[in-house]
């Protein structure tokens, strides 16, 4: 089974409106950490926002938040009030494991930002 | 300079030949991991480092490939006998031990085999 899947291979958002960017993952591990990465075309991945397993709130991060929906095995990425440079690749990820080092990555999401 | 480094950012080689792959973390991270990552697709786990031990090389897709560090610090991914299939851009990333344990990822050595 896939640990991180994401649905949707390319999203498109007008500028200045909010878009959700879907997750999910699988894991039977109760102790557990999920990422959103950001992958300009310049290629370098870089880390957006951090949720926790036990964390009791959704995290946030400027216009990035995390909404965890941990019954659902959800982690969708929220960006509000998107502008052009939001345009990229966006990637789940998880790290799980005792001693977390397994760190697993989804598809990604192609996000276009329209101005 | 102060985030991950890796070299060469672009090689291109013949089918057959030897590759070696540099990766220079953040100082003082601990951990260090290798991904592939092909066109339109996710990073690929290949290897992690723990100090200079190979902790989990389950990534590894055949024998071909191996990789280093031997003083706990910059890795060496080398790739003998390279095909086609092993054109991709390979990514390195360090984290420390602790904390959320983020990934900061080097931007890659884009590897083209002909």
């Amino acid at each position: 089974a896939q640990k991180i899947t994401q649905t949707q291979p390319g999203m498109f958002v007008q500028e200045k409106e909010a878009v959700t960017l879907d997750c999910t993952y699988d894991t039977s591990d109760p102790s557990y950490g999920l990422f959103w990465y950001k992958q300009p075309s310049s290629g370098e991945m870089i880390f957006l926002i951090y949720q926790g397993s036990y964390d009791q709130q959704n995290a946030t991060e400027g216009r990035y938040s995390l909404n965890f929906q941990k019954a659902r095995k959800s982690a969708n990425l929220v960006i509000s009030a998107s502008q052009l440079g939001d345009s990229a690749m966006y990637f789940c990820a998880m790290r799980e494991g005792v001693d977390f080092n397994k760190f697993y990555f989804g598809s990604g999401t192609k996000l276009n930002v329209k101005p | 300079g102060a985030g991950v480094s890796q070299t060469p950012s672009n090689k291109v080689t013949e089918k057959g030949k030897y590759v070696e792959l540099r990766c220079d973390p953040i100082s003082g991270h601990t951990a260090l991991y290798w991904y592939r990552q092909s066109l339109g697709q996710g990073p690929e786990f290949l290897i992690y480092f723990q100090g200079t031990g190979a902790a989990d090389d389950s990534g590894l897709p055949n024998d071909r490939f191996f990789a280093v560090r031997p003083e706990g610090s910059v890795s060496t991914l080398k790739i003998q006998r390279t095909e086609r299939g092993d054109s991709a851009v390979y990514l390195c990333a360090s984290s420390l031990s602790g904390g959320t344990g983020e990934l900061f990822f080097g931007e890659g050595s884009r590897l083209t085999v002909l």
